[in-house]
């Protein structure tokens, strides 16, 4: 019953230095996503996979990039790090793709908590 | 670009009285609503889902609506508990998809 996993879950970074964050779920969904969350400012999209072998942008992509390693696994990248990525970094994943109307229920990971000095 | 908003940021209630929580959208297109709980420090967990062409959804104590046409949504928590304290975040999509706009969430309190 693990769901969506998330390592790590704490992580302190200097400026500059590059880091991964994984994500992982058993559920066997299609979907795949990574948010932020700042106070006061809600989730926000930063790059989603409808699909293995497909990666989009969200609403705040600068600084990042993914990858969809297979259909459990979709990654984040910070290249660069920067004070302005610090954040709590949200998974989830859900069944349904892009198109059609299935269900859109989301599944999410506990967080990662990632400070930028 | 669809915007969602929840007022109030923040409410506190004694236990016992009804929950009230409140979610308008900018774009009357929205195509799903749910709702979703927060604890400190955890992640989301998805409450309720209304679809397209449904107007409102239940589960137990729990009671959403969806008013498209004056872009808003409300969470009824009936009877509210002190185990209902949590932060409650509505999001919507403007399309068939998961691309889901959240609002900035309200944190709620109920007191014993």
């Amino acid at each position: 019953n693990a769901g969506v996993t998330q390592t790590p879950k704490f992580q302190v970074l200097k400026t500059g230095q590059s880091m991964t964050l994984q994500c992982a779920q058993d559920m066997n969904h299609n979907s795949m996503y990574w948010y932020r969350q700042d106070p006061g400012m809600g989730l926000r999209l930063i790059y989603y996979s409808a699909s293995e072998g497909t990666t989009d942008k969200g609403e705040v992509p600068n600084g990042y990039n993914v990858s969809r390693l297979n259909k459990r696994e979709f990654s984040l990248r910070l290249e660069s790090a920067a004070p302005s990525q610090t954040s709590v970094y949200f998974c989830a994943s859900s069944e349904a793709g892009t198109g059609g109307s299935g269900a859109n229920v989301l599944t999410f990971g506990a967080g990662s908590r990632l400070t930028v000095l | 670009k669809q915007e969602v908003t929840q007022i109030p940021a923040a409410l506190s209630v004694p236990e016992g009285e009804n929950l009230v929580l409140n979610c308008s959208f900018t774009d009357s297109a929205i195509y799903n609503l749910q709702w979703f709980r927060q604890d400190p420090g955890k992640g989301l967990t998805s409450l309720l889902l209304i679809q397209s062409s449904q107007r409102e959804q239940t589960s137990g104590r729990l009671n959403a609506s969806l008013d498209k046409s004056s872009g808003r949504s409300t969470l009824y928590i009936a009877a509210s508990q002190p185990g209902d304290s949590a932060t409650y975040l509505c999001a919507g999509n403007r399309a068939a998809g998961n691309k889901l706009t959240f609002g900035g969430g309200t944190r709620v309190l109920v007191k014993p």
